[in-house]
């Protein structure tokens, strides 16, 4: 069965510091991965994808995340927070070859500070 | 050009009433995704429907909990015989007729249900 963690529930960084949120899945077969993003009271707003190709994935915003195979890992990185960047961050992982039923880690919330 | 619209936004209901919630999708979206999020948790796949079509309950609580998407007008969520625990937000998804997983799923603004 495949199962996505993340790893600090809460981060909190200062404006204009690297953001780090962390998230390691399992899955026994390739995985397709998913950044969304949710902002108070509002649905979940993709971010970014890796589905096949180049490891490196640049999303919406300045965000990025990378896949690494041999970490089981899709951390998601953006150099310079913005107060605007504070939400909640969900990663997720979809069985490949079929539909898209997102299995979601359980977040984390960003908070940004001056 | 509208995004997913889901209604009623909130809904307050008393243990054992029904709730009914619905999501339009996007404009020519044929697939239809239910999640369930709990307070503090991530989101949970409750169902996949095509129009007329349930794909996969893998997700559905047995009992009270059913899903419809027919051939005209919206999806709707029903929930039976509410408890507290039933109590979370609940957020539809869709995606294009051509599917597969590189499909992109849009989120509507969920309903937030509270069984008092």
């Amino acid at each position: 069965a495949q199962s996505v963690t993340q790893l600090g529930s809460h981060v909190s960084v200062s404006e204009g510091a690297l953001v780090l949120l962390r998230c390691n899945y399992s899955s026994s077969v390739p995985p397709y991965l998913f950044w969304y993003v949710q902002y108070p009271n509002q649905g979940l707003q993709l971010l970014l994808k890796y589905t096949t190709g180049a490891t490196l994935v640049k999303g919406i915003n300045g965000f990025e995340a990378e896949f690494k195979k041999s970490e089981t890992s899709f951390h998601l990185t953006k150099p310079s927070a913005h107060m605007s960047d504070a939400a909640e961050y969900f990663c997720a992982v979809s069985p490949s070859g079929g539909y898209n039923k997102l299995i979601f880690g359980a977040g984390t919330r960003l908070a940004v500070h001056p | 050009n509208a995004g997913v619209m889901q209604n009623p936004r909130h809904l307050v209901r008393r243990r054992g009433q029904e709730a009914r919630l619905r999501c339009s999708p996007m404009k020519g979206h044929s697939h239809v995704y239910w999640y369930r999020q709990l307070p503090e948790e991530g989101l949970k796949f409750m169902v996949y429907l095509q129009k007329e079509n349930i794909i996969d309950e893998s997700g559905m609580p047995k009992e009270r909990f059913s899903a419809e998407f027919p051939k005209e007008g919206p999806s709707i969520l029903r929930i039976q015989q509410v408890v507290r625990g039933d109590s979370a937000a609940y957020f539809c998804a869709s995606s294009p007729p051509a599917g597969g997983v590189q499909s992109e799923q849009f989120f509507g603004p969920g309903t937030r249900l509270t069984v008092l």
